[in-house]
């Protein structure tokens, strides 16, 4: 069965800083990997995902990520946060019919 | 662009009562899933739907849910007696295929007292 552990659960960063958001998934099929973002009220919405080819995706919002098979992750990143980006961050993996999401880390970016 | 919708968006009941959570999956959608968020908690899987039956379902969806596609258009959640650990954000998702990353709805905050 897949599973996803994500290992910061609370990121506290000021505008302009970098970010990079670990996340690390077991699964021994085919590797599909989401990132989805909360913002504080809000629904879940999908930031970007891989399927294959290019392990570098880029999603909304200056955001990218990088699948690296050998290390089972899929790193989330951002050059440069702003006060905006204040969320929840979920990495999930699909399979089978159901997504299967990690815990969660909350980002807090102070203006 | 196309969204999930969900009603209602906040619903309270008492222990014991049954409600039905109301989602409208995006049309060409095949896929339809529900999810909830306990405070604090990750996103939990709960039912995925496909072709007028469930095609999986978690340990927390026991005999007190259910699901249905009453019309080409709705898809509901049913708890039929409600307790207080039922309270919880529940997210509605449908996809157009098995693989791809589902489109949420705004989630119905279900408050059970």
């Amino acid at each position: 069965a897949q599973s996803v552990s994500q290992h910061n659960h609370h990121v506290i960063l000021s505008e302009a800083a970098s970010l990079e958001l670990g996340c690390n998934y077991s699964y021994g099929g085919t590797v599909n990997l989401f990132w989805y973002v909360q913002y504080p009220g809000q629904h879940l919405q999908l930031l970007l995902k891989y399927f294959s080819g290019d392990p570098l995706v880029k999603g909304i919002k200056g955001f990218e990520a990088e699948f690296i098979k050998s290390k089972f992750s899929f790193n989330l990143r951002k050059p440069s946060v702003q006060w905006s980006d204040t969320a929840e961050y979920f990495c999930a993996v699909p399979g089978a019919g159901k997504s299967t999401f990690g815990d969660g880390t909350t980002l807090t970016v102070k203006p | 662009e196309p969204e999930v919708t969900q009603t209602p968006s906040h619903q309270v009941t008492q222990m014991g009562q049954e409600v039905i959570l109301r989602c409208v999956p995006i049309s060409n959608h095949l896929y339809f899933y529900w999810y909830r968020q306990i405070l604090g908690q990750k996103v939990e899987f709960l039912v995925s739907f496909y072709n007028n039956e469930i095609s999986e379902k978690s340990e927390i969806f026991d005999d007190q849910f259910s699901v249905e596609r009453p019309d080409g258009s709705n898809f509901t959640l049913k708890i039929r007696s409600t307790k207080l650990e039922d309270s919880a954000m529940y997210f509605c998702a449908s996809s157009e295929g098995i693989a791809g990353g589902p489109n949420f709805g705004p989630g119905t905050r279900l408050t059970v007292l």
